[in-house]
């Protein structure tokens, strides 16, 4: 079965810094895979997608992702983050055919932009 | 409303209450997912709507748990005789299709908490 692992459940970092939030997944079938963010008391909001063609996939809020199939990775990247950043991030992945509609999610990381 | 509307967004039940969860989707929107987020988890698939067809149940934990949606709008998340390892938030999402390509919108959740 799927699973999605998200070593790392807290990452802090300084305003206006560099972050990779990590993420690898367990099956090397064709997937479909999602970032999906979590303000506090607010509902998942998908930041990023890869559905197919290029491996480096750009979302809101100058996030982007590369989907690396070797290494069954989609990591997570902001070259300068803001302190609104600051959020729980959680990596989802789906498998192509009849039920590409369940996503599998990590356990989240939470992201926590300091001045 | 322009999003997914759950209510409540609170709830605390005494075990072995009954309890109903209610989720208005996106107006147009086929597919409705549940799914249960454990403290410190990522979402856990329940079940799969499409219309008023219930397409897949595999998540649901246990006979307890039921949902309907049986005019193929809002829908109803309904556990019999709470336990307390039913404490989690349980969030609704819709998407136009019933494909992982599809954007799934999720709603901001119901927190359950069961004493």
């Amino acid at each position: 079965a799927q699973s999605v692992t998200q070593l790392d459940s807290q990452v802090p970092v300084f305003e206006e810094a560099p972050v990779e939030l990590r993420c690898n997944y367990s099956s090397s079938v064709s997937v479909y895979l999602f970032w999906y963010v979590q303000y506090p008391n607010q509902g998942l909001q998908l930041l990023l997608k890869y559905l197919s063609g290029s491996t480096l996939v750009k979302g809101i809020n100058g996030f982007e992702a590369e989907f690396n199939k070797s290494q069954t990775s989609f990591h997570l990247r902001n070259p300068s983050v803001h302190i609104s950043d600051t959020a729980e991030y959680f990596c989802a992945v789906s498998d192509w055919g009849d039920s590409s509609y369940k996503l599998i999610f990590g356990s989240g990381t939470r992201l926590l932009v300091r001045p | 409303g322009a999003g997914v509307s759950q209510s409540p967004r609170y709830k605390v039940a005494k075990r072995g209450q009954d309890v109903a969860l209610r989720c208005d989707p996106i107006s147009g929107h086929v597919s409705l997912f549940w799914y249960q987020q454990a403290l410190g988890q990522g979402p856990e698939f329940l079940t799969y709507f499409q219309n008023e067809a219930q397409l897949d149940k595999s998540g649901l934990p246990s006979d307890r748990f039921f949902a309907e949606r049986p005019e193929g709008s809002v829908s109803t998340l309904k556990i019999q005789r709470t336990q307390q390892e039913d404490s989690a938030v349980y969030l609704c999402a819709s998407s136009l299709g019933g494909t992982g390509a599809t954007e799934a919108f999720f709603g901001q959740g119901t927190r359950l908490t069961v004493v």
